[in-house]
């Protein structure tokens, strides 16, 4: 089993629409939770970071955490053309420096 | 700050031959960690390295190598290329001490694509 579960997607929605993206993982040791989005050919760019349980919020963007049942979230609201792209979960643990990504979901918002 | 930069952006190579690419991390980090990016497998982590020592080691084969120099510039290596190393490699950064949740800022990335 991998140790972070994302659904590939893809994921196509019309513009405006909300949008919410899953993870899953099985390691309850990891504490920081990160989204990343990454534009076709393009390296990830970070966009939202959360520390442990709760939510973050950043614009548009919905990040939340829910360790109980080990499952993360990310919400766009009033999606735009410009937020399609490949959507990738990551996390880790308080010490070590090492991170785990889910495989990410593809995003197109069709105007 | 300047972010990641990678270089070359892009490469083409033979089965057979050997390959050197290279990342320069964003200034004050001194962690540097090499992925593996491709459409049926994600992200697939390589090797970590701080202060020049390599950290986390992935489950790839020896023919995948990489150094730090004293600068945090990192470079990586792949021996006897195969076909199926045809792929983007990410360089990603960070202030590497491993504490209160550091992330990670990744470069562009060098895109390999073996003939």
């Amino acid at each position: 089993q991998k140790e972070v579960e994302q659904d590939p997607g893809p994921l196509s929605v019309p513009e405006g629409a909300i949008v919410s993206l899953n993870c899953t993982y099985s390691n309850s040791a990891f504490q920081y939770f990160m989204w990343y989005r990454q534009y076709s050919r393009k390296g990830p760019e970070l966009l939202m970071y959360t520390y442990s349980s709760g939510n973050k919020e950043d614009g548009r963007f919905t990040a939340q955490v829910d360790k109980s049942s080990k499952y993360i979230s990310l919400f766009i609201r009033d999606s735009q053309p410009s937020d399609s792209a490949t959507y990738l979960c990551a996390m880790s643990r308080p010490t070590g420096n090492q991170f785990y990504f889910g495989t990410g979901t593809s995003l197109t918002v069709i105007p | 700050k300047a972010g990641v930069t990678q270089t070359p952006r892009y490469l083409i190579k033979t089965r057979g031959q050997q390959v050197t690419l290279s990342c320069s991390p964003i200034s004050g980090h001194r962690s540097v960690s090499w992925y593996q990016q491709t459409p049926g497998q994600g992200l697939q982590f390589l090797f970590e390295y701080f202060s020049e020592t390599q950290r986390n080691k992935g489950n790839f084969p020896g023919r995948f190598s990489g150094r730090q120099f004293s600068n945090s510039r990192s470079e990586m290596n792949v021996s006897t290329l195969e076909l199926g190393d045809s792929a983007l490699y990410l360089c990603a950064s960070s202030p590497g001490t491993g504490t209160q949740g550091d992330t990670q800022y990744f470069g562009p990335g060098t895109r390999l694509t073996v003939l």
